[in-house]
C-alpha cells in the first residue's frame, strides 16, 4: 500500500530534550516536506527536500533540522524543543514536479512541557 | 513573497444548502499551481483538486465545483447540496513552479448541520 508513515504519532516531552520524528514514504517520491499545523494558522511549511541531499527552508524553519540521506526518509529533528513547538506535525511527499498533489502522513501530535 | 488568504474561518450550513469556500492568493510567479485539500475530523489530509495558472477552465466533480479566476486571483470551491460528510477543514494551497515552496491558507472549517 502506497503510504507516508510517521513515528511517533504522539509524543510528550520536556523542554530541551532532543527528539526526532521520522517520516518514510514507499512511493519513490523525490519531494518531501514537513508542516506544522496550529489553530488559526493553518499549515505552515517547515522544510522541504527536492531530492537526496537537497533541502530548503520553508516559512518556519527556526528550531528545526532535517536531513535527506535516503530518498524514502526525511526525519525532522528538534535539537532543543521549546513549548512553542507544541503542535501537530505532518510529513508529505509527492513526485518531483510542482503540479503533483502531496500525500500526507497521519500526523504527529507533539507536546513540549 | 506569496500568500494565500482564506478569509472565512468557520462556516455553518444546514444540510442540502450550497456553500462556497473562498481562496484568494498572491504571487509574482507566472506559472504556479493551486490546490484544495480536505481535513475531516479524523485528521488526515486529502487532496481534492489542482489547477495550473494557465488553465482557467472551471471544473465540476459531482457535488463539488471549482471556479478559478486569474483576474481576481481567486480559486473558490463550491459544494452543492451539502452533506454532513462534508464537515471538515478545507485548505487552499499555492505552489509556484519556480521554487516549489508550498503556501497554505489558514483553512476554513465547514460544519454541515443535519
Amino acid at each position: 500500500e502506497a503510504q507516508v508513515t510517521q513515528n511517533p504519532r504522539y509524543l510528550i516531552t520536556v523542554t530541551g530534550k532532543k527528539l526526532t520524528v521520522t517520516c518514510s514514504q514507499n512511493m519513490n517520491h523525490e519531494y518531501m516536506s514537513w508542516y506544522r499545523q496550529d489553530p488559526g494558522l493553518g499549515l505552515r511549511q517547515i522544510y522541504y527536500s527536492m531530492n537526496v541531499e537537497v533541502t530548503d527552508k520553508g516559512d518556519v524553519p527556526e528550531g528545526y533540522k532535517v536531513s535527506r540521506k535516503e530518498k524514502r526518509n526525511f526525519p525532522l529533528i528538534l535539537e532543543s524543543p521549546s513549548p512553542n513547538q507544541t503542535s501537530l506535525y505532518f510529513c508529505a511527499s509527492r513526485p518531483g514536479t510542482a503540479y503533483n498533489e502531496q500525500f500526507f502522513g497521519p500526523g504527529t501530535r507533539l507536546t513540549v512541557l | 513573497a506569496q500568500k494565500v488568504t482564506q478569509a472565512q474561518t468557520e462556516i455553518s450550513v444546514v444540510e442540502k444548502e450550497d456553500v462556497t469556500l473562498d481562496c484568494v492568493y498572491e504571487t509574482r510567479d507566472t506559472t504556479y499551481y493551486l490546490f484544495w485539500y480536505k481535513q475531516p475530523p479524523s485528521g488526515e489530509l486529502v487532496f481534492l483538486i489542482r489547477r495550473n495558472s494557465f488553465d482557467e477552465q472551471n471544473e465540476i466533480s459531482g457535488r463539488y465545483s471549482w471556479n478559478f479566476q486569474k483576474s481576481t486571483s481567486s480559486f473558490n470551491f463550491t459544494i452543492t447540496a451539502s452533506q454532513v460528510v462534508d464537515s471538515a477543514v478545507y485548505f487552499c494551497a499555492l505552489v509556484p513552479q519556480r521554487y516549489q515552496k508550498v503556501t497554505f491558507g489558514t483553512g476554513t472549517k465547514l460544519q454541515v448541520i443535519p
